[in-house]
């Protein structure tokens, strides 16, 4: 069965200063995809970042970077330059190539402060 | 382009009633899955319906169901209500293909009382 662990409950960080966010996933599969997802206080789910594991590249969107380590088993998230409109709860994810549906960690609590 | 929508927003439901959410995927996706997200229990899959067949279901009691309709749209029906069933419920629809990206509506906030 696929895991997906978020270590970090809860974070905070300067506004303007770098904050990384941690996930471990366990997975059987071979083929698979990385996500991160931001949740605000509106509830919506929002797509950040996605790595499909079979890149050895990491991933970027703008001041959203992963730090992917697929033998470690490792997907963190950088997110540089933070706003205060990052200010949210973030979800990694894991997607199984032989599955349909996500695994998610429980989510780590970012806060940035003016 | 129109967004993943879900209906009703709000809902408050008393233990032992039925209630029924309904999903409208973005426009030509094909694939809608249903989450469950709890303070205590966070994020959990309950099914995913392809071209109106259920294509995957998670680990959830014979009392969450749902279906999808020929335009897509999906229902979730839960029956006779528990406390424990209080919960964000989120739509995620897909285009078709298991590995593409995944868009969430906002989510029905149920309450059982």
């Amino acid at each position: 069965a696929q895991t997906v662990t978020q270590s970090q409950p809860e974070m905070s960080v300067q506004e303007a200063e770098t904050v990384t966010l941690s996930c471990t996933y366990d997975t059987s599969e071979n083929n698979y995809y990385l996500f991160w997802y931001k949740q605000p206080p509106s509830r919506q789910m929002i797509l950040v970042i996605r790595q499909e594991a079979y890149k050895q590249q990491n991933a970027t969107e703008n001041r959203f970077s992963v730090n992917f380590q697929k033998a470690a088993k490792s997907f963190s998230l950088k997110i540089s330059d933070s706003q205060l409109g990052d200010t949210a709860m973030y979800f990694c994810a894991s997607l199984g190539g032989s599955q349909g549906n996500l695994i998610f960690g429980k989510g780590t609590k970012l806060s940035v402060k003016p | 382009k129109a967004g993943v929508t879900q209906t009703p927003r709000y809902l408050i439901k008393t233990r032992g009633q039925q209630v029924t959410l309904s999903c409208s995927p973005i426009s030509g996706h094909r694939s809608v899955s249903w989450y469950q997200q709890t303070p205590g229990q966070g994020l959990q899959f309950l099914f995913e319906y392809f071209s109106e067949t259920q294509r995957n279901k998670g680990n959830f009691p014979g009392r969450f169901s749902g279906r999808q309709f020929s335009n897509s749209r999906s229902e979730m029906n839960v029956s006779t209500l528990e406390l424990g069933d209080s919960a964000l419920y989120l739509c995620a629809s897909r285009l078709g293909g298991r590995n593409t990206e995944a868009f969430f509506g906002q989510g029905t906030r149920l309450t059982v009382v």
